[in-house]
């Protein structure tokens, strides 16, 4: 089974500040990742596929990067709407998701 | 755009056999897109893979849970489903399903979720 890790736990920023979360796979997981917020309550909603493509809709200050065993999802301005958790997923053998990166208001 | 939505009881007793219903809308099951999967979040944990199963009834299962899970589609109804036994206070969480993409290897589309409690 391939084990994501995420850090930190908790990132506590302002709005309009920068966010860089990061996610490490035990082994290479190629481009195979994924991002995912959650707000709570709600279900989880897909931003990066492929570790660095877009999904349908989200806003440009979203990118990912990163390949092999080391990624990292940036938002380059939080708007206060960004303050949730994020989940990476990667999708070798079968999905596993990390244990998340909770972004709080500071 | 595809929406899905989960159905099923909220209340299970310890040692009986869960069953949930997603039933998808806006587009066919029978797409060659998509894999259909089954994804759980207990109260205030992380996300965790069940199964997915394809419209032809390929299924593949998390190891962990391959034992007790069964997951299989009705491709008339536009609809799959989950069937896991003998839960424990363990499987108490929120179900969700979400429409994996082939190309992209992602979540795409999710339902809402349901909350199953697992409690004599």
């Amino acid at each position: 089974e391939i084990v994501l890790t995420q850090s930190p736990a908790t990132l506590s920023l302002s709005p309009g500040e920068r966010a860089t979360l990061s996610c490490r796979a035990s082994q290479s997981v190629s481009s195979y990742l994924a991002w995912y917020q959650q707000k709570p309550g709600q279900a989880p909603r897909l931003l990066i596929y492929d570790a660095s493509n877009r999904a349908t809709g989200i806003p440009a200050r979203f990118s990912g990067s990163g390949s092999g065993t080391d990624f990292t999802l940036t938002i380059s301005s939080l708007e206060p709407e960004d303050f949730a958790v994020y989940y990476c997923q990667q999708r070798s053998n079968w999905p596993t998701f990390g244990p998340g990166t909770k972004v709080d208001i500071k | 755009q595809l929406q899905l939505q989960e159905s099923g009881p909220g209340l299970v007793k310890p040692s009986e056999t869960l069953s949930l219903t997603c039933t998808v809308s806006g587009g066919s099951i029978s797409s060659s897109s998509y894999y259909w999967g089954w994804i759980r979040q207990p109260p205030g944990k992380g996300l965790e893979w069940i199964g997915s199963i394809y419209y032809s009834g390929s299924t593949y299962y998390n190891p962990s849970l391959k034992s007790r899970v069964t997951i299989s589609v009705d491709t008339s109804k536009n609809q799959f489903s989950l069937k896991l036994s003998s839960v424990t206070a363990a499987d108490t969480a929120v179900y969700y399903c979400a429409s994996y993409d082939i190309l992209t290897g992602a979540f795409d589309y999710w339902g809402q979720g349901t909350l199953v409690t697992v409690s004599s």
